[in-house]
């Protein structure tokens, strides 16, 4: 299956802080989204992006599906930021509606 | 804003006994998914229904998990005989708008989750 590959795997920033999280995945996918897993352990939908760029507001994505990579920009951080990000992609394999595989995720710390 | 729904938030179980996780996804979504996280890990999928079926499932989704859509608006995750090592925070998602375009994918959205604790 495919293989998600997450960095950096924690990261500690103060607030107003901007940061940059990776996510490089072994094959070519149809479906690439970031999920925010908030300290109370719900997944929040941040992008749907399997390729191109989209902003919302203080965050931003990009992938590259030629380059098998996608990042995720989040400018002037708060405190609300902090939690787990995840990346997750799916290569459709034609039979239907197959799950997405996630990687381990980037653990965020935002320090007031 | 629409929004997938679990309950109960906990479950307490003892090993052995069948349990019942229920979801209420999205009303106009036509994809439902089964996803787990044990503690402090990643995300797993376990299945995703469409049309009435299954239409796909991992490794994890054994003899012991069944799903069911009982009526037009729950979809159900039967664990038969529970194992200590099915303790995990349950999620179910739905996603793929019916209004939209059939070839548009659209985002997954996650209920809050069933917290499952086999004793």
């Amino acid at each position: 299956g495919i293989q998600v590959e997450q960095s950096p795997p924690d990261l500690i920033l103060q607030e107003g802080a901007n940061s940059t999280l990776r996510c490089n995945f072994s094959d070519s996918v149809n479906n690439l989204q970031w999920f925010h897993q908030n300290p109370w352990g719900q997944l929040i939908n941040l992008f749907y992006i399997p390729s191109g760029t989209k902003q919302n507001g203080r965050l931003s994505a990009t992938t590259v599906a030629t380059e098998r990579y996608s990042l995720l920009y989040i400018s002037s951080s708060q405190t609300t930021d902090s939690g787990v990000y995840f990346c997750a992609v799916e290569r459709y394999s034609g039979g239907g509606a197959d799950g997405l595989t996630f990687g381990k995720g980037t653990h965020l710390i935002i320090q007031p | 804003e629409p929004e997938v729904t679990q309950t109960p938030s906990h479950q307490v179980t003892q090993m052995g006994q069948e349990v019942i996780l229920r979801c209420v996804p999205i009303s106009n979504h036509l994809y439902f998914y089964w996803y787990r996280q044990i503690l402090g890990q990643k995300v797993e999928f376990l299945v995703s229904f469409y049309n009435n079926e299954i239409s796909e499932k991992s490794e994890i989704f054994d003899d012991q998990f069944s799903v069911e859509r009982p009526d037009g608006s729950n979809f159900t995750l039967k664990i038969r005989s529970t194992k200590l090592e099915d303790s995990a925070m349950y999620f179910c998602a739905s996603s793929q708008d019916s209004t939209l375009p059939q070839l548009t994918n659209s985002p997954l959205h996650f209920g809050n989750g069933t917290r499952l604790t086999v004793t």
